[in-house]
């Protein structure tokens, strides 16, 4: 089945710079990459994917990159505020099929 | 917020005992799925139904089962609960390719 790493664990960024988060995935088939964000005790809210017949995406202050070919993408926060202090998930799937999540990666945004 | 509800938000139950959590999908989508998220981890899937019917299994025993209604509406049993069936257990409905998760339900066992 799909295995998906993501790295790293834990993002300490001052706020104003870039936080990047990046994640491998091991089946070939999966075409379809969203990220999530969810924050103490609420659900996981996603906030940008991309599909695998496009290399990057951009929605404002984040933007995602996907390379097909060495199976990884990564996920771009520019202009870090603080209420982008979360956990993010990054997850990979076929269509809307089992999403296979990465561990995870809290990111805290120092003001 | 998504349209997806989930109830009850917090449920307590003791090691045995049954459980059956529920999932109103956003409308106009006939897939959900489940998701099992322990504390500090990543969500794991469960299962997936597509207009009634079961579309894949991740791997979790058989006392794990569910359900999809003609509403699209979905429920998640448990039977003969353990200790490690505690955490917080989601559910996202889907049309094409984006799943929408509710809010969870927070499964405690004693």
């Amino acid at each position: 089945g799909e295995n998906v790493e993501q790295h790293p664990s834990t993002l300490s960024v001052q706020e104003g710079d870039s936080a990047v988060i990046k994640c491998t995935y091991s089946d070939s088939a999966s075409n379809y990459f969203p990220w999530y964000k969810q924050e103490l005790g609420k659900r996981p809210q996603l906030i940008i994917d991309i599909r695998s017949n496009v290399g990057e995406k951009k929605d404002q202050r984040i933007a995602v990159t996907l390379n097909k070919t060495a199976k990884h993408f990564s996920l771009h926060i520019t202009e870090t505020q603080p209420e982008d202090s979360a956990v993010y998930f990054c997850a990979a799937s076929i269509g809307d099929y089992k999403l296979s999540f990465g561990a995870g990666t809290t990111v805290t945004v120092r003001a | 917020e998504t349209g997806v509800t989930q109830s009850p938000t917090h449920l307590i139950k003791t090691r045995g005992q049954q459980v059956t959590l529920r999932c109103s999908s956003q409308s106009g989508h006939n897939t959900v799925s489940w998701y099992q998220q322990a504390l500090g981890q990543g969500p794991q899937f469960i299962f997936q139904y597509y207009r009634e019917e079961e579309n894949g299994r991740g791997n979790f025993p058989p006392r794990f089962s569910g359900l999809q209604f003609p509403n699209y509406s979905s429920e998640l049993n448990v039977n003969a609960l353990e200790l490690d069936d505690s955490a917080l257990y989601l559910c996202a409905s889907s049309f094409v390719d984006e799943q929408f998760f509710g809010p969870g339900t927070r499964l405690t066992v004693l």
